[in-house]
């Protein structure tokens, strides 16, 4: 159990489908992250929120979308993928100062079929 | 813009050998270094981090690394590994701001064999 918990843990979903990935924090972090974890890549940052304003977003195509209701809630809704966007996404958080621990979500495992 | 190298993409060891995995980053600021450890089926856990003070840092497990300023680098070791240390081993940096994010290498593979 680390705090950070993420669902679906594995979503299977067709290129024309919209869906969203969630992420919630019970950790009292003021800073969250969606982070993709592919094969023979390394992590690659997508997006960065901090008291629930994005602070980053790292050149992500469109048909990702985050969304930050609060400071303990995060999602990526997805649309129109493309099977290279097949990959684990991780969601991660932070008290958002300099030298925090990021701890992370399980992930959710996506195929784009 | 912060990058991380990490050299060894798949490091076999037998139980008790000695463990070091490379890792340079690129910035020209203060950073925060930090490893991270992926055991088979689980999350992301923190292994250790450097944020100041004495450059060598204890962390879990009997791992510890050391950050020279002067290579950039902050290589990971442990003086004697165990088959349980089977894990995917990932360096990261983070620019010592609020509200930077972590920057990580391609990881590294290690496989110990019993």
């Amino acid at each position: 159990e680390t705090g950070v918990t993420q669902t679906p843990r594995h979503l299977v979903t067709g290129m024309t489908n919209k869906k969203s990935l969630k992420c919630e924090q019970h950790l009292g972090h003021n800073a969250m992250y969606w982070y993709k974890q592919s094969a023979k890549k390394p992590l690659e940052l997508m997006f960065v929120y901090s008291l629930e304003e994005r602070v980053e977003n790292n050149s992500v195509p469109s048909r990702f979308s985050p969304e930050c209701p609060n400071s303990s809630h995060l999602f990526l809704h997805l649309h129109t993928l493309q099977p290279e966007d097949s990959a684990l996404y991780l969601c991660a958080s932070s008290q958002g100062l300099p030298g925090d621990t990021i701890y992370f979500g399980e992930g959710s495992w996506l195929t784009v079929v | 813009a912060q990058s991380v190298s990490q050299h060894n993409h798949h490091v076999i060891l037998s139980e008790a050998a000695s463990l070091e995995l490379g890792c340079n980053y690129s910035y020209g600021g203060t950073v925060n270094l930090f490893w991270y450890v992926q055991y088979p089926g689980q999350h992301l856990q923190l292994l250790l981090k450097y944020f100041s003070g004495d450059p060598l840092v204890k962390g879990i497990k009997g791992f510890e690394a050391e950050f020279i300023k002067s290579k950039f680098s902050f290589n990971l070791r442990k003086p004697s590994v165990q088959w349980s240390d089977t894990a995917e081993y990932f360096c990261a940096v983070t620019a010592n701001q609020a509200g930077t994010a972590l920057i990580f290498g391609k990881g590294t593979t290690l496989s110990v064999s019993s």
